[in-house]
């Protein structure tokens, strides 16, 4: 199995509301990975968590808060969010952070209104 | 800091041709992973193949190889017998940082291929 879910597929928010998106994996791997991407752009790296601790984070707007509750679960917790936070959240995973091999979920189309 | 450069924004071949998407890299690592993903309007990012740079051989996966040129730190992805599902947006991507704790990826600007039918 190597699935990566995300949910859900699709969210449309207020910038005044409060959302979170889910990431899921169970190929045992140790760090995950959030990244955001825009219309014909490659990925942006957001957050990295090894061990279930945050590893790095890549000058994000603290309207972004990431979790990692489990070495299977990873969420982004979003608030207060602006129409350019509007993109595609993808989640990916690897066994560890030497990148041998990572796998992504078919992410979280979001828009903000 | 890694880079990865991908020159050919967009191509398109007919159904049944070979296709070849570029990418060149740049590195300080001595040993390390290159992937070439492929995302459909589907959107799913897809490990089409890796390679390690400490094998000489270039990796094959089905229809699709590699031709890796450690010195010239060039990975061109090759597809043969090209099928109108293979049509995507094409990243060539490295593990960013150093030592052995990977940044995660850097990706390219992608190779958007069209086969036509």
């Amino acid at each position: 199995d190597t699935e990566v879910t995300q949910t859900p597929k699709h969210l449309v928010m207020g910038m005044t509301n409060k959302k979170s998106l889910k990431c899921e994996q169970h190929m045992g791997h140790r760090a995950m990975y959030w990244y955001k991407q825009k219309a014909k752009k490659p990925p942006e790296l957001m957050f990295v968590y090894s061990y279930e601790k945050l590893s790095i984070n890549e000058s994000v707007p603290s309207r972004f808060s990431p979790e990692c509750p489990n070495s299977s679960l990873l969420n982004l917790h979003l608030h207060a969010l602006q129409p350019e936070d509007s993109a595609l959240y993808l989640c990916a995973s690897s066994q560890d952070l030497r990148l041998t091999e990572a796998f992504f979920g078919q992410g979280t189309r979001l828009t903000v209104v | 800091a890694q880079t990865v450069t991908q020159s050919q924004p967009e191509m398109s071949v007919q159904e049944a041709e070979t296709v070849t998407l570029s990418c060149t890299y740049d590195t300080s690592e001595s040993n390390y992973y290159l992937f070439w993903y492929k995302q459909p309007p589907s959107r799913q990012m897809i490990l089409v193949i890796r390679q390690e740079a400490y094998k000489q051989q270039n990796a094959t996966e089905n229809r699709f190889s590699v031709n890796f040129q450690k010195a010239a730190k060039s990975f061109s992805l090759k597809i043969s017998d090209s099928q109108l599902g293979d049509t995507a947006m094409y990243f060539c991507a490295l593990p960013s940082g150093s030592g052995g704790g990977a940044d995660g990826l850097t990706f390219g600007k992608g190779t958007h291929l069209i086969i036509q039918p």
